[in-house]
């Protein structure tokens, strides 16, 4: 099945910091969706992405929908404490009347000690 | 406007019991699906409903079975539970069953099977 691969897995942020993470896939998605997930929450989303080449800014957060439409990327700029939690990619398959997401592995976002 | 909401919050069950587990949508929305996330991963696709129907369906046993109501809130049911379907169990909701649209998610519920 289709697979989408996240990385980093993890990664530390300093506040301040600006923090980049990818997601990449085998197969090709007409939409990208970003998600961020919290301990005991449900995933939260941020960013849709509909148009290969699109560039679209949430706040501090901005996603790019990449051109061959086999990835996707999301950037944080000046982190805040608050950044801190699980960054998911996700990309709709569609099949006769339904829609599934398909999700990466996720990118953990953990504040230097 | 109230989000997706979920119940219950947490349940803990034994091997073999069965489970039922709810979800109401967003306002407006007529799209339910259901995701098993286990610990450290991604949400995995369980199944959709539109219509009162399943309309897509991902690589889970039959035990897993749902159920859409008129009002297109939707019920999640596992029977006979193993030990390995303890997980944070998803529900999302979208305006439509058709291309493009996002989905959004409540608070999931946490079930621990001993």
């Amino acid at each position: 099945g289709q697979q989408l691969n996240q990385s980093p897995q993890s990664m530390f942020i300093q506040e301040g910091e600006d923090v980049s993470m990818n997601c990449t896939s085998s197969s090709i998605f007409n939409t990208w969706l970003w998600y961020k997930q919290d301990p005991g929450e449900g995933p939260v989303l941020l960013i849709a992405l509909y148009k290969a080449g699109e560039l679209t800014s949430n706040g501090r957060l901005t996603a790019q929908f990449g051109i061959t439409r086999k990835d996707s990327f999301l950037n944080i700029s000046a982190s805040i404490p608050s950044d801190v939690g699980i960054y998911f990619c996700a990309g709709p398959i569609f099949k006769a009347a339904g829609n599934k997401l398909t999700f990466g592995g996720g990118t953990r976002v953990l504040v230097k000690p | 406007d109230a989000g997706v909401t979920q119940s219950p919050t947490h349940l803990i069950k034994t091997r073999g019991q069965q489970v039922t587990l709810r979800c109401s949508p967003k306002s407006g929305h007529d799209t339910v699906s259901w995701y098993q996330q286990a610990l450290g991963q991604g949400p995995q696709f369980i199944f959709q409903y539109y219509e009162e129907e399943e309309r897509q369906r991902g690589n889970f046993p039959d035990r897993f079975s749902g159920h859409q109501f008129p009002n297109y809130s939707s019920e999640l049911n596992v029977n006979a539970l193993l030990l390995g379907d303890s997980a944070l169990y998803l529900c999302a909701s979208s305006p439509l069953a058709g291309e493009g649209e996002t989905q959004y998610f409540g608070p999931g519920t946490r079930l621990l099977v001993l």
